[in-house]
């Protein structure tokens, strides 16, 4: 599998700030997907992120709360803009390690951010 | 849009004793089941998966069962262990390049 990792770790964010979340993988892969765990709960899609192209996004959010970069196919950032209390969350990316057809993912270790 | 259900969301076993978890989906067009397992403070790790073409897997103490018919699947856990304590998720997908829908999770605490 894949080796993943996340910068930072965590952070403690004052509100109305941005934060930067960048995902870093030791291979190339295709796809990169970027959840939010809050606290307690079920992990929940933000959008995917395909090298080259836009990111897509679920539901819910929306690309001026959450830009996405995906400049090469080992490294993909999220940022979180203009926090508020409720954006305090685990944000993790993913991505798929196999060439298909079925889609094993593999999870970085994860950002808790907390945001006052 | 695919709806991931799982039950139950708790769950307290003797060590030594089995525990199963139930999910249900809705699409049948998904066709990979993973499930993955997470401790606290640590990021979810697969444990196991099947795919739509089987109907059971087993990997030592975990097996995974699929009845694509009743669109549900179950993880079981055999001679559970302390070890085995964890939040468990399930979760769906129709394939390559899909995102997956993921359960609520079950907190599984296996008691010494």
């Amino acid at each position: 599998s894949a080796v993943i990792s996340q910068k930072p770790s965590r952070d403690i964010c004052q509100r109305g700030t941005s934060l930067t979340i960048q995902c870093q993988v030791d291979s190339q892969v295709t796809m990169m997907f970027w959840y939010r765990q809050q606290p307690g709960q079920s992990l929940t899609l933000i959008a995917t992120a395909n090298q080259g192209s836009e990111a897509t996004y679920e539901s819910g959010f929306v690309i001026d709360k959450f830009p996405i970069s995906r400049p090469n196919l080992t490294f993909s950032t999220l940022t979180v803009s203009n926090m508020s209390p409720e954006d305090s969350s685990i944000y993790l990316c993913s991505v798929e390690g196999s060439l298909g057809p079925y889609n094993e993912q593999f999870f970085g270790p994860g950002t808790r951010l907390t945001v006052l | 849009g695919e709806n991931v259900e799982q039950h139950p969301s708790t769950l307290s076993v003797q060590e030594g004793d089995s525990a199963v978890i139930k999910c249900t989906y809705s699409d049948s067009a998904s066709n990979y089941f993973p499930w993955y397992k997470q401790e606290l403070g640590k990021r979810p790790q697969l444990i196991i998966d099947i795919r739509s073409n089987v109907g059971e897997k087993k990997d030592q103490r975990i097996a995974v069962t699929l009845n694509k018919t009743a669109k549900h699947f179950s993880l079981h856990i055999t001679e559970t262990q302390p070890e085995d304590s964890a939040v468990y998720f399930c979760a769906a997908s129709i394939g390559y390049g899909q995102n997956f829908v993921f359960g609520p999770g079950t907190r599984l605490s296996v008691l010494p």
